[in-house]
């Protein structure tokens, strides 16, 4: 089955500097990579996604890379706010029905 | 606004018992939803893939006749945990695709926290 890892566990950034989690994946099948933030208590919350057929995407702060043959993808944010503070997830599936593979998850701190 | 409601929020109960959790789709149809369980501090696992008007799916390790899920309607599926104990203690959070079919993001629910004392 799909194995997805993510790093770092924990990140702490100063308001204002970028920030970068970064995922693999094993499955050469999946094909679609979302991103999710939870705050605490919560439901995971989909954030930005990016399909096998494009390399990057961006929606105003945040953007994700995709590099198929290595198997990575990542995410990026800029100009990190304190509202920011949350755990992510990256995650990989086949799409469609299929399941959804969770990474480990990686605790942003943004300090004001 | 939320697409996937789940109910209740938070269950405190007595070993023993058991609980159902109700995971809706809003103003869609949804003929798959999946269940997941998330340990503090950990990431989601996921139990069980359900399906309208079948039998689900379930993980290797997790145990049918404990985690009953029920998919009766296209925009309703329970999770029923029988005969609960403390180790079963853990925050369930339930998913669907909206609309069903083709690369179409899933949609989580705020999760049940579930405490057995």
């Amino acid at each position: 089955g799909e194995n997805v890892e993510q790093h770092p566990s924990t990140l702490s950034v100063q308001e204002g500097d970028s920030a970068v989690i970064k995922c693999t994946y094993s499955d050469s099948a999946s094909n679609y990579f979302p991103w999710y933030k939870q705050e605490l208590g919560k439901g995971p919350q989909l954030i930005i996604d990016i399909r096998s057929n494009v390399g990057e995407k961006k929606d105003q702060r945040i953007a994700v890379t995709l590099n198929k043959t290595a198997k990575h993808f990542s995410l990026h944010i800029t100009e990190t706010q304190p509202e920011d503070s949350a755990v992510y997830f990256c995650a990989a599936s086949r799409g469609g029905y299929q399941k959804v593979t969770f990474g480990t998850g990686t605790k942003l701190q943004v300090i004001p | 606004g939320a697409v996937v409601s789940q109910h209740p929020s938070r269950v405190i109960c007595k070993s023993g018992t058991s609980v159902k959790i109700e995971c809706r789709s809003l103003d869609f149809q949804a003929t798959t939803m999946f269940w997941y369980r998330q340990f503090p501090k950990q990431s989601l696992m996921l139990m069980a893939t359900s399906n309208e008007g079948s039998k689900a799916t379930y993980e290797q390790g997790v145990e049918k006749d404990k985690f009953l899920i029920n998919h009766a309607s296209l925009t309703l599926s329970t999770l029923t945990v029988t005969s609960a104990h403390p180790e079963d203690s853990s925050f369930y959070i339930c998913s669907a695709s909206n609309p069903p079919g083709g690369n179409q993001p899933q949609h989580f629910g705020d999760g049940t926290r579930l405490s057995i004392l």
